[in-house]
């Protein structure tokens, strides 16, 4: 069974572009999370799913910003007209569901640098 | 409101001595879940424990052992016989109804183990 999975790793855009950011959760995990984390802070929650459903979004996550997971598997955190404020790593986790107290298993981020 | 403090930005020690990451947290919530993670320099976390809080006993594993402390509300963290790959940023955080059973965070201790 493999972790969690993000891709790319590493994006650089420039101040304007949009880019799109993809998270692979482990097999069965029904319920998905994204984070943004800056420097020498702690991650900062941004939405969940549960399956296809997304639950909940942080008032961070700006008109920008959209997520989405279709059919309940992957799921893509799309943000557009980048702005350098947007540098940051952008955290996936997901957990099984079975409770409210389930574990949070993290991907390796994907760290964004807008120019 | 929930809050997780870790008052040490950063600490710094020689291989080998022991060292004890501090968690400090505030919940209204009678029943919560606290956690560790590591966060070494590649940037994935990296999930060590979960501790309920209706369970105190203190855990071990290997170097690294926890404290929980209901009383002082209070989640200590010792590595024994500190390694260089131990360098890491070490993140604490709570989840309970208070808060959705989001993760609340801690600012994070970064953790230097000089060889």
């Amino acid at each position: 069974d493999t972790g969690v999975s993000q891709n790319p790793r590493h994006k650089i855009t420039k101040r304007g572009q949009n880019v799109t950011f993809r998270c692979d959760p482990i097999s069965e995990h029904n319920r998905l999370y994204w984070y943004r984390q800056t420097l020498g802070q702690g991650p900062e929650f941004l939405t969940y799913f549960q399956n296809e459903a997304q639950l909940e979004k942080s008032r961070l996550l700006s008109d920008r910003f959209s997520a989405e997971r279709p059919k309940g598997s992957f799921s893509t955190l799309e943000i557009q007209r980048t702005e350098q404020g947007d540098s940051a790593m952008y955290l996936c986790a997901s957990t099984s569901g079975q409770g409210t107290r389930d574990t949070q298993y993290f991907g390796p981020g994907t760290r964004l640098t807008v120019l | 409101a929930q809050k997780v403090t870790q008052a040490q930005t950063e600490i710094s020690v020689v291989e080998k001595e022991d060292v004890t990451l501090d968690c400090v947290y505030e919940t209204r919530d009678t029943t919560y879940y606290l956690f560790w993670y590591k966060q070494p320099p590649s940037g994935e976390l990296v999930f060590l424990i979960r501790r309920n809080s209706f369970d105190e006993q203190n855990e071990i594993s290997g170097r690294y052992s926890w404290n929980f402390q209901k009383s002082t509300s209070s989640f200590n963290f010792t590595i024994t016989a500190s390694q260089v790959v131990d360098s890491a940023v070490y993140f604490c955080a709570l989840s309970g109804k208070d808060s959705n059973y989001q993760l609340i965070w801690g600012a994070g201790t970064k953790l230097i183990i000089k060889p």
